[in-house]
């Protein structure tokens, strides 16, 4: 059981919008700052945004981040069928000393 | 180019020891803390615990804490997780990432920077 709750999937068709939503609590999301990650079939994770709504350098502006209290969303627009993966929310859990990480969200492009 | 490089695909017994690698390079590696994320066949990530190559300070996940060991040679910029008695349920992929974190308007940790991972399989 993750501490983070996502939906276990979500799809849309291409050129479609969709959001994905990280749920927590005040010892976590509430409190500190919301990463997520694009992992594609077969390969390692990959950071898309970090600090709630911030894109690393490469990272296509057709994903963007919020945060409100203790959940976080992820927005992908104009969808691709390349954006076919799951998406992982993640953050620091201050009651564990620990990060944490949802159980990820299954994307797929009709 | 900022990269880390793990070890490859390991196939054990239950009961026997392994320990695997992540060297990194192109920063200065001993300023960034290592984490440790684990994932099970078809399932989610699972942080396991970050490790500060300067000073060798190690934080565990509550539920990796005596189950997993993670070090660090900064003297050739290597980060190691190992294991002392291996189960079939340590059969995952393990990722090493390199971890961004302070304190702004609270506390930011991100990993930016991922290993391929490798692949534990433990078997009879």
């Amino acid at each position: 059981q993750s501490v983070l709750t996502q939906p276990p999937s979500v799809s849309a068709a291409p050129g479609q919008k969709v959001t994905i939503s990280c749920s927590g609590s005040s010892s976590d999301i509430g409190n500190n700052y919301v990463s997520w990650y694009q992992q594609l079939p077969g390969t390692a994770p990959k950071l898309l945004i970090y600090d709630n709504n911030k894109r690393p350098s490469g990272i296509s502006d057709r994903f963007s981040g919020s945060k409100s209290g203790a959940s976080a969303t992820l927005g992908i627009t104009g969808l691709q069928t390349g954006d076919e993966a799951d998406y992982y929310c993640g953050t620091w859990d201050s009651s564990l000393d620990a990060g944490v990480f949802g159980g990820g969200t299954k994307l797929t492009v009709l | 180019e900022v990269q880390l490089v793990q070890s490859g695909a390991e196939v054990r017994k239950p009961g026997e020891t392994l320990k695997i690698s992540c060297r990194g390079s192109g920063y200065s590696y001993s300023t960034y803390w290592i984490a440790w994320v684990r994932q099970m066949p078809g399932k989610g990530l699972e942080w396991m615990g970050i490790v500060y190559p300067r000073d060798s300070e190690t934080r565990y996940s509550p539920s990796f804490k005596g189950q997993v060991t993670i070090s660090v040679d900064n003297s050739v910029n290597t980060a190691y997780l190992q294991w002392s008695s291996l189960k079939a349920s340590d059969t995952a992929i393990y990722y090493c990432a390199r971890r961004r974190s302070g304190f702004l308007r609270g506390f930011f940790q991100y990993l930016d920077v991922w290993g391929k991972g490798t692949t534990v399989t433990v078997s009879s």
